[in-house]
């Protein structure tokens, strides 16, 4: 069965250096998602990709995050200069569609982001 | 802003028992979906529900929707400790900016002792 995938499952870096995420969605899924679950919080929603750009953000996702699709097969999230509560869990998401009622969003296992 | 509550936010239970735990609004949504994340892992859709008083059922769950789409309940019958998991709910919104955002509800953390 198809899966999100994501790499590193850990990654450890200091205050203010710049960290990527990587996420391969589901081959033949048109949307893509990062959320993040900070230790003992909820998962919340970061941003949401379509058709190679942004179509919304929420107010976490600041001037320091970025995300790219460098080529078919792969969606990043880039800090640029990490901060101590950027430390969480980071979700990569993808769906198929996004009729926003019943669409499915398939989750990946996550990157814990641990920031020193 | 919505206001999303889910209750119980702990719950901790003998194999075998059944459970209800509740996710609810002020607001009126036009679907809801329960998802369910495991330790180490992504979060994994369980249902969708999408009339007001739809019940559905998969197989010891049993999801219902309220009447006025503001609230959600997931019935777990007979326990069993693979149950064991975050139980999230995430209402879904049409119309507006949103492009299939999920919100989620803070969980209910369910443990089931064998």
């Amino acid at each position: 069965e198809p899966e999100v995938t994501q790499t590193p499952s850990h990654q450890v870096t200091q205050m203010g250096q710049e960290v990527i995420l990587r996420c391969v969605p589901i081959s033949n899924h048109l949307y893509f998602y990062w959320y993040r679950q900070i230790l003992g919080q909820k998962v919340e929603f970061l941003v949401s990709f379509y058709n190679n750009e942004i179509s919304e953000k929420s107010e976490i996702f600041d001037d320091q995050f970025s995300v790219e699709r460098p080529d078919g097969s792969n969606f990043t999230l880039k800090i640029r200069s990490t901060k101590l509560e950027d430390s969480a869990m980071y979700f990569c998401a993808s769906g198929q569609e996004t009729s926003g009622r019943t669409d499915t969003q398939y989750f990946g296992p996550g990157t814990r982001l641990t920031v020193l | 802003t919505q206001l999303l509550e889910q209750s119980p936010q702990f719950l901790s239970i003998q194999e075998g028992e059944n459970l209800t735990v509740y996710c609810n609004s002020s607001s009126v949504f036009s679907s809801l979906q329960w998802y369910r994340q495991e330790p180490g892992e992504g979060p994994v859709l369980l249902v969708t529900v999408v009339t007001g008083g739809e019940v559905k059922k998969l197989k010891r769950l049993t999801f219902q929707f309220g009447d006025a789409r503001k609230d959600s309940s997931l019935h777990i019958t007979a326990a069993q400790p693979g149950d064991t998991g975050l139980y999230l709910c995430a209402p879904r919104m049409t119309g507006g900016t949103s492009y299939g955002k999920l919100t989620f509800g803070q969980g209910t953390i369910l443990t089931v002792h064998p």
